[in-house]
């Protein structure tokens, strides 16, 4: 079946470096991609997202790039802070009108 | 505030008595949504509400039903719980399906024993 996943169980980087959290899908229909960040003991919060029709998007500190050829993902996250310290995910929608299909996660993990 | 509201937020209860997790959104959203967190697995749809009274199964409904009788709550039920549905439950819910920002309650522990 299709699915969506992670490379990296757990990324460890030093406080101030960049991160980067890679995510491989496999529906090709999807069309709207999202990452979420989630801290111990709580729901999913919403990062950034990207549309099928751009290939970067860049937030505060973060930015998100769409390789559509291989179906790739990655969140890049600037001058990674220890408040970044969480569990990663990315989520894809597909054109079906569902609701999102997630990843397994990566668990990003800032040293002093 | 913008709020996705469950309870309970921690449940111990025993295999095969009925029990509800209620879920309720303040922000008259369309799409509402259920799943379920395990280690190594990630975030998995159980159900999912594109309006009131439409439901449809997500990845993996099995075990569980759900009801959509007014926009505002989307309650998850499990009629006969069994021990491999201990897991960490999170409601979901955004405006439409143009709507990018999806709001998630902040979990329900269930331990079935």
């Amino acid at each position: 079946g299709e699915s969506v996943g992670l490379h990296l169980p757990t990324l460890s980087v030093q406080e101030g470096d960049n991160s980067i959290i890679n995510c491989a899908y496999s529906n090709s229909a999807s069309d709207y991609f999202i990452w979420y960040k989630q801290e111990s003991g709580k729901g999913p919060q919403f990062i950034i997202d990207i549309r099928s029709n751009m290939d970067k998007r860049q937030g505060q500190r973060v930015t998100v790039l769409l390789n559509k050829t291989v179906k790739h993902l990655s969140l890049q996250i600037a001058a990674t802070q220890p408040g970044d310290s969480a569990v990663y995910f990315c989520a894809e929608n597909n054109n079906a009108g569902n609701m999102l299909t997630f990843g397994g996660g990566t668990r990003l993990m800032v040293k002093p | 505030e913008a709020q996705v509201t469950q309870n309970p937020r921690y449940l111990i209860t025993v295999t095969g008595k009925k029990l509800t997790v209620t879920c309720s959104q303040n922000m008259n959203h369309e799409y509402m949504s259920w799943y379920r967190q395990d280690p190594g697995l990630g975030l998995r749809q159980i159900y999912y509400s594109m309006n009131v009274e439409v439901t449809d199964k997500g990845d993996v409904p099995e075990g569980y039903k759900v009801s959509r009788k007014e926009k505002r709550n989307f309650p998850l039920i499990l009629e006969s719980p069994s021990p491999n549905q201990t897991s960490l439950y999170f409601c979901a819910s955004r405006s439409g399906q143009g709507e990018n920002t999806i709001y998630f309650g902040e979990g329900s522990w269930l331990t079935v024993v």
